[in-house]
């Protein structure tokens, strides 16, 4: 398996703009988690999905933020309209089981947001 | 929620010498400890962890220890080579949640 794949690696957008982050899945893994990296903040868990419905989003910053997963092989985030804090790095990982087991994380999409 | 602190944030050695980072958590439930290293424009990758039935954890260089009356584990890792130079995250599961609260990091630079 290639592992979790995630796309774009870069994304610089303007301010208001649509952005739109992709994710596929180990094959088989039940379990779909983002999660936010900055610097301040460290990595935080935004939302996770349990065989494609989404189990907790309490950690979604605010209403711009959504995300979907309509088929077991790919997830996205999406944030409508994007703000300069919004930059970070952004991953994707995915696990076969609940807690206790090991997560796999993808390469992570960098979004500018100037 | 689970509340989780790391340190040191910084931690440089002699290449060849030992490196230990700790962390604390607050959920007294918690019975999964993952430690997570972050490569340069890559993801986290697990090294190792511990499951709160056990004390300590060994594979190879990287050891790790659980004292659960205290709530707190480390991260050992004998003889550092300079691949060992990277952001090291400790971990435990978020609450009732199947996620993961990680600590702040731990920027382990190995000098040689």
């Amino acid at each position: 398996d290639a592992g979790v794949i995630q796309s774009p690696r870069h994304e610089v957008t303007e301010m208001g703009q649509e952005v739109t982050l992709r994710c596929k899945p180990i094959s088989g893994h039940d379990y779909l988690f983002w999660y936010r990296q900055t610097m301040m903040r460290g990595l935080e868990l935004l939302i996770y999905f349990n065989n494609n419905v989404p189990i907790d989003d309490s950690g979604m910053p605010e209403d711009r933020f959504s995300a979907k997963m309509p088929n077991a092989s790919f997830s996205t985030l999406k944030i409508q309209p994007s703000e300069p804090r919004d930059s970070a790095v952004y991953f994707c990982a995915s696990t076969g089981h609940r807690q206790g087991t090991e997560a796999f994380f993808g390469q992570g999409t960098r979004l500018t947001v100037v | 929620g689970e509340n989780v602190e790391q340190h040191p944030s910084t931690l440089s050695v002699q290449e060849g010498d030992s490196a230990v980072i700790k962390c604390t958590y607050s959920d007294s439930a918690s019975n999964y400890f993952p430690w997570y290293k972050q490569e340069l424009g890559k993801g986290p990758q697990l090294i190792i962890d511990i499951r709160s039935n056990v004390g300590e954890k060994k594979d190879q260089r990287i050891a790790v220890t659980l004292n659960k009356t205290a709530k707190h584990f480390s991260l050992h890792i004998t003889e550092t080579q300079p691949e060992d130079s990277a952001v090291y995250f400790c971990a435990a599961p978020q609450g009732g949640a199947d996620g993961l609260t990680f600590g702040k990091g731990t920027h382990l630079i190995i000098q040689p």
